[in-house]
């Protein structure tokens, strides 16, 4: 299976700063990772798919970057809406895998 | 819209089964498959396996092969996966998500919280 590690595990960041999460996978996945927020209360929302396209509805100031092994989802501007838990996926192969999450707090 | 409506929590006891269910509504059900997603706390996710609403074709991971059953009823646009033989590892909560052709979540259920307890 591929291992996918997500870091950093925990993030402290302000409304208005700008945050990187990364997500590294243990083999060669192309392009195809899918970035996800979860948030108490609310159904997970796919952020992002195919490493860096937008699912309609996902504001501008998230985006996502990389192939191959090294990914990161990047937020500018961060909203207070945006704090909450976030998890990295494959979905090149069987069995699809996620990160462990990183969870993006107020500071 | 798109939405995924879950069951309710499930209290069980070791060595029991349960089936949970999900149900779509706002888009065509037999158009896409439907995944289950396992979280423990402080864990990953982790895929459990999908159906093909319209052929009833099933995919597991391997992991979870003997574990976990995936059923539909078309009539009432509704997917199911009953969990066997189950064990203290197995209280998680179970998400049902809508798989997209490029094996993709786009949209997800609440989840389940499923506890196996004596």
């Amino acid at each position: 299976d591929v291992q996918m590690t997500q870091s950093p595990s925990n993030l402290a960041a302000s409304p208005g700063e700008s945050v990187s999460i990364n997500c590294k996978a243990s083999k060669s996945i192309s392009k195809y990772l899918a970035w996800y927020q979860q948030k108490p209360g609310k159904a997970n929302k796919l952020l992002i798919y195919s490493g860096s396209t937008l699912q309609s509805g996902t504001p501008s100031r998230f985006s996502g970057s990389g192939s191959g092994t090294d990914f990161t989802l990047t937020i500018r501007n961060l909203e207070p809406e945006d704090f909450g838990l976030y998890y990295c996926q494959q979905h090149n192969e069987y069995p699809y895998t996620f990160g462990a999450g990183t969870k993006l707090e107020l500071k | 819209q798109v939405q995924l409506q879950q069951s309710g929590a499930e209290l069980t006891k070791p060595g029991s089964s349960v089936k949970i269910s999900c149900k779509a509504s706002g888009y065509t059900f037999t158009s896409y498959d439907i995944s289950w997603i396992k979280q423990r706390p402080g864990q990953a996710l982790e895929w459990i396996g999908a159906i093909n609403p319209g052929s009833g074709g099933t995919g597991y991971n391997e992991k979870f092969k003997g574990k976990a059953t995936l059923t539909v009823d078309k009539s009432s646009s509704t997917a199911f996966m009953q969990l066997s033989s189950l064990t203290p590892e197995d209280t998680a909560v179970y998400y049902c998500a809508r798989l997209r052709y490029y094996n993709y979540f786009d949209y997800w259920g609440q989840g389940v919280m499923v506890t196996v307890s004596s």
